[in-house]
């Protein structure tokens, strides 16, 4: 029983470049969550999912785009990286909306 | 969902208690009280949550006021591996909606 899985655990991107992260959940959850985070900021919502097939945007969705096509699976693409989303990004996962969550070991991304 | 407020940093003196507050004025009343931890740049940690009663379990405790305004999360003895970024959460179990969101949280920093 591995939890969150996210891959890959470091990248470094340029400009305009493009990229999927990959967030792997062995849990059966129904609700799955990208987040990234900034220094001094918290962390902050991009999107999320409560189901296969679905997504929602969160507080910071701009930029990102969102797959769910397997339950277990959640992806986070950048279609043109910008310097702007050099952050350390996490997934996590719930059973229900409010239940415990559980995250991922994150992404060190730097866009250059 | 409720927002919460909570001090920027604290610290704590190794083997005391450390007693963190958080104000959620704006709590409704089905919305359940969480508490995560952060250490240094790990994916967030589930510690507790409560409705209205407090609560225990083997890392902390969780008091919740009377009128539910406002919540403190006791680490009975804390240690120097309890330096954290420590976020307070109110959300809805069970419901629909899906979005769970963290704010700055409370850097506690314990000291030998």
């Amino acid at each position: 029983n591995a939890g969150v899985t996210q891959t890959p655990k470091f990248r470094v991107l340029k400009t305009g470049q493009s990229m999927t992260l990959l967030c792997a959940q062995d849990m059966n959850h129904e609700y799955m969550y990208w987040y990234r985070q900034d220094p001094g900021m918290g962390l902050r919502l991009i999107h999320y999912s409560v189901g296969e097939g679905t997504t929602a945007k969160g507080e910071v969705p701009d930029g990102y785009n969102v797959s769910r096509l397997k339950k277990q699976n959640f992806l986070l693409g950048l279609e043109s990286a910008a310097p702007s989303q050099t952050s350390v990004y996490f997934c996590a996962s719930t059973l229900v909306r409010g239940a415990e969550a559980f995250f991922g070991q994150g992404t060190r991304l730097t866009v250059v | 969902d409720a927002k919460t407020t909570q001090p920027p940093s604290m610290d704590c003196a190794e083997g005391r208690a450390a007693n963190l507050p958080c104000n959620h004025s704006t709590i409704s009343g089905n919305e359940y009280v969480y508490w995560y931890r952060q250490i240094h740049s790990q994916g967030p940690q589930y510690i507790i949550h409560g409705l209205k009663n407090n609560e225990t379990n083997e890392m902390a405790s969780l008091i919740i006021t009377e009128d539910r305004k406002s919540s403190t999360l006791i680490l009975p003895h804390a240690t120097l591996r309890d330096t954290a970024v420590y976020y307070c959460i109110v959300t809805y179990r069970g419901s629909t909606l899906g979005r769970l969101y963290f704010g700055r949280g409370t850097q506690l920093t314990v000291w030998p």
